[in-house]
């Protein structure tokens, strides 16, 4: 059993269309997060949902939309993709809101063309 | 909010050799530091952390230490092996986790 699955893993796409991420985890944790990860392998939180409330809102365009229909999903859903949104998306789940490891999917590799 | 810093940004040792990995954090309230390895097309996974009680942490072949006071600490890898190869983060957390820039180490056997 996968602990964080996400899908699809590999997106390619046209600017200017709208795309969403799907994110689940079977850990029983409260929190979930998205990371960006560009192509310098650098981790940048997006958001951070604990029990389906936003706890966590960076500096992140409010094309980027995230749902949490409950605590065990967190999909991503980005409009108007735009050349510099190309990144490896991070889906991730922990324990609870206090410090504590990370458990991350797999990944989804974006590509905007 | 949370700075954290990650020296060096690659590493290269020879196998057999050891590898260390420093991070620098800006927050006193942080007291939680994990480390992630990611290896090429790979999530990351965690592979050791510390808490702010504890001063070392050994893992078989890893250990991390900690200075609260300097607020910094390290990622030691002994006898290292070409399967040890990846991207190494460290985070510091006091709530969510902050990460360092990230480490590429190359083990050349």
């Amino acid at each position: 059993d996968t602990a964080v699955s996400q899908t699809p893993k590999y997106l390619v796409t046209q600017m200017g269309n709208d795309k969403s991420i799907k994110c689940e985890q079977n850990l029983g944790h409260d929190t979930m997060y998205w990371y960006k990860q560009d192509s310098k392998k650098f981790l940048k939180i997006m958001f951070s949902y604990n029990n389906k409330e936003l706890i966590i809102n960076e500096t992140v365009p409010n094309r980027f939309s995230p749902k949490s229909p409950d605590k065990a999903h967190l999909n991503l859903h980005i409009n108007s993709l735009e050349l510099g949104d190309s990144a490896v998306y991070f889906c991730a789940s922990s324990q609870d809101v206090g410090p504590g490891g990370y458990t991350f999917g797999s990944g989804t590799r974006l590509t905007v063309v | 909010g949370e700075n954290v810093e990650q020296h060096p940004s690659t590493l290269s040792v020879q196998e057999g050799d050891s590898a260390v990995i420093k991070c620098t954090y800006s927050d006193s309230a942080s007291n939680y530091f994990p480390w992630y390895k990611q290896e090429l097309g790979k999530r990351p996974q965690l592979i050791i952390d510390i808490r702010s009680n504890v001063g070392e942490k050994k893992d078989q072949r890893i250990a991390v230490t900690l200075n609260k006071t300097a607020k910094h600490f390290s990622l030691h890898i002994t006898e290292t092996q070409p399967e040890d190869s990846a991207v190494y983060f460290c985070a510091a957390s006091a709530g969510k986790s902050t990460f360092g820039d990230g480490t590429t180490l190359t083990v050349k056997p």
